[in-house]
C-alpha cells in the first residue's frame, strides 16, 4: 500500500529556534500533501494544504510566515515552524494524497512528528 | 456548520460489539470515513463510506450512514484488547481532498 514516513519523529527544541520536518511518500507521487496539528486529546486540525511546485494553501488562523511549507516535489513536503515558542509544541502530521486518485481512500497519514519547544 | 462531532468515550468488555457514532452538519459530504489512531502515532484508515450508501461492511467493521440525519456509525463486532484506540470519523465534501475531523471517540476494551 502508500506508505507516507515522517522525519523526524521526535524533536525538542529551545524557544526562538527553527525546526523541519520532513513528509515522504515512499512508494507513490502525490500531487497534494496536507499538514495537520494535533492537541493532546483533541482532534486533527488542517493547518495548510501543499500542491507540488506551488504555493501551500493555508487555512485561516494559521500564520504562513510562522510554518513555512514547501512542496518541490512529487514526493516530499517540508514543514518549518520558525522562531518555535512553547504554544507551537504539538503533534504535527502529514498526509499525502495519490495523483490521479479517484474514490474515497486517497490520502496516506504519516506517523506524525512530536514538537516539543522549551 | 461544519462541526463533525463524536462522544469522547467508550467502553466495552473484550468479545463484546463496540458502536462508534458521529454526526455531521454538512450535507454535501461525498465521503465519509473512519480513522484509528493509536498513542504517539499516525492515522490508519479502516474504511470509508460513498455517500449515496446505507452501509458497507468490511470483515469486523460494519459503517452505517444515516444520510437524512448526517449520522454515522462503525460498528466493531468480537472487540478485542487491540481495538483500543482514539477512532476519528473525517468527511470529504464536493471534488475536493480537504477532510474535517471528527472529535474523536476513545474506546477502551476491559478484559
Amino acid at each position: 500500500g502508500a506508505v507516507v514516513s515522517q522525519h523526524p519523529s521526535r524533536v525538542i527544541c529551545k524557544s526562538g529556534t527553527s525546526v523541519k520536518i520532513e513528509c515522504r511518500s515512499l512508494d507513490f507521487q502525490a500531487t497534494t500533501m496536507f499538514w495537520y496539528r494535533q492537541f493532546p486529546k483533541q482532534s486533527l486540525m488542517l493547518m495548510a494544504t501543499s500542491n507540488e511546485g506551488s504555493k501551500a494553501t493555508y487555512e485561516q488562523g494559521v500564520e504562513k510566515d510562522k510554518f513555512l511549507i514547501n512542496h518541490a516535489s512529487l514526493t516530499l513536503s517540508t514543514l518549518t515552524v520558525t522562531s518555535a515558542h512553547p504554544e507551537d509544541s504539538s503533534f504535527y502530521i502529514c498526509s499525502a494524497s495519490l495523483a490521479g486518485a479517484g474514490g474515497g481512500n486517497e490520502q496516506f497519514f504519516g506517523p506524525g512528528t512530536r514538537l516539543t519547544v522549551l | 456548520g461544519e462541526d463533525v462531532e463524536q462522544s469522547l468515550f467508550l467502553s466495552v468488555r473484550e468479545g463484546d460489539s463496540s458502536v462508534i457514532n458521529c454526526t455531521y452538519t454538512d450535507s454535501s459530504s461525498t465521503y465519509l470515513y473512519w480513522y484509528k489512531q493509536e498513542p504517539g502515532a499516525g492515522l490508519q484508515l479502516l474504511t470509508y463510506i460513498f455517500s449515496n450508501m446505507d452501509m458497507k461492511q468490511d470483515q469486523r467493521l460494519t459503517v452505517l450512514l444515516n444520510k437524512k440525519d448526517k449520522h454515522l456509525s462503525l460498528r466493531i463486532a468480537d472487540t478485542q484488547t487491540g481495538d483500543s484506540a482514539i477512532y476519528f470519523c473525517a468527511e470529504k465534501k464536493g471534488g475536493g481532498n480537504k477532510l474535517t475531523f471528527g472529535t474523536g471517540t476513545q474506546l477502551k476494551v476491559e478484559l
